[in-house]
């Protein structure tokens, strides 16, 4: 099993440019997280969604950022328009339902 | 409100001593508790749950930890700490009322110095 699969690894962006990571999660994993980490926040959880439907958004900043679940084995996370203050490693993890997560490598994103 | 505290930024232990990374928890109903340890620039990875049954779980690396429900701990304990534990500790909890709600710590950071 490759795991959950993020791409890119790195991204380094100018502000007010888009930016969007992928996530593939593990087969049969029904349920998918995004999360940002920073040294000044932590762990934050953004989003997760269940058999692709988004159940919990309340930690989406505001609305530059979006996330889609278009089938079970593809998500993204969009940033429109980037600033400095995104700069942050994103993490995908997926898991069955009510079960342990299995977090990606991450995304490291650098807006300047 | 639900939550879960790490009471300990860090913890520092000597190398061959036992070492606890403390995680209490508030949830309603049963809470299903794991924990998680993040290496340097690596994701999150799974290290042991509870969900029901024995109160002592072993997990991964030879970590272990005690749920107790009286006082709503599940500290995660090793015998004898190597150097090459050091690193980012998340306790999580997931609990159900009507959807699931993933709740993480905010992390406590081991250091076992040789």
């Amino acid at each position: 099993d490759a795991g959950v699969i993020q791409s890119p690894r790195h991204e380094v962006t100018e502000m007010g440019q888009e930016v969007t990571l992928r996530c593939k999660p593990i087969s049969g994993h029904n349920s998918l997280f995004w999360y940002r980490q920073t040294m000044m926040r932590g762990l934050e959880l953004l989003i997760y969604f269940n058999n692709n439907v988004p159940i919990d958004d309340s930690g989406m900043p505001e609305d530059r950022f979006s996330a889609k679940m278009p089938n079970a084995s593809f998500s993204t996370l969009k940033i429109q328009p980037s600033e400095p203050r995104d700069s942050a490693v994103y993490f995908c993890a997926s898991s069955l339902e009510g079960t342990e997560q299995y977090f990606g490598p991450g995304t490291r994103l650098t807006v300047t | 409100a639900q939550s879960v505290a790490q009471p300990e930024d860090q913890v520092n232990v000597a190398e061959g001593n036992p070492l606890t990374v403390k995680c209490t928890y508030s949830v309603s109903g049963n809470p299903y508790l794991f924990w998680y340890v993040q290496y340097p620039n690596r994701g999150l990875q799974f290290l042991l749950k509870y969900i029901t049954g024995d109160n002592l779980v072993k997990g991964s690396y030879g970590f272990e930890a005690e749920f107790n429900k009286s006082q709503t701990s599940f500290h995660l304990k090793k015998p004898s700490a190597l150097v090459s534990d050091s690193a980012l500790y998340f306790c999580a909890v997931i609990s159900f009322s009507g959807t699931y709600k993933y709740i993480f710590g905010t992390g406590t950071r081991l250091k076992v110095l040789a």
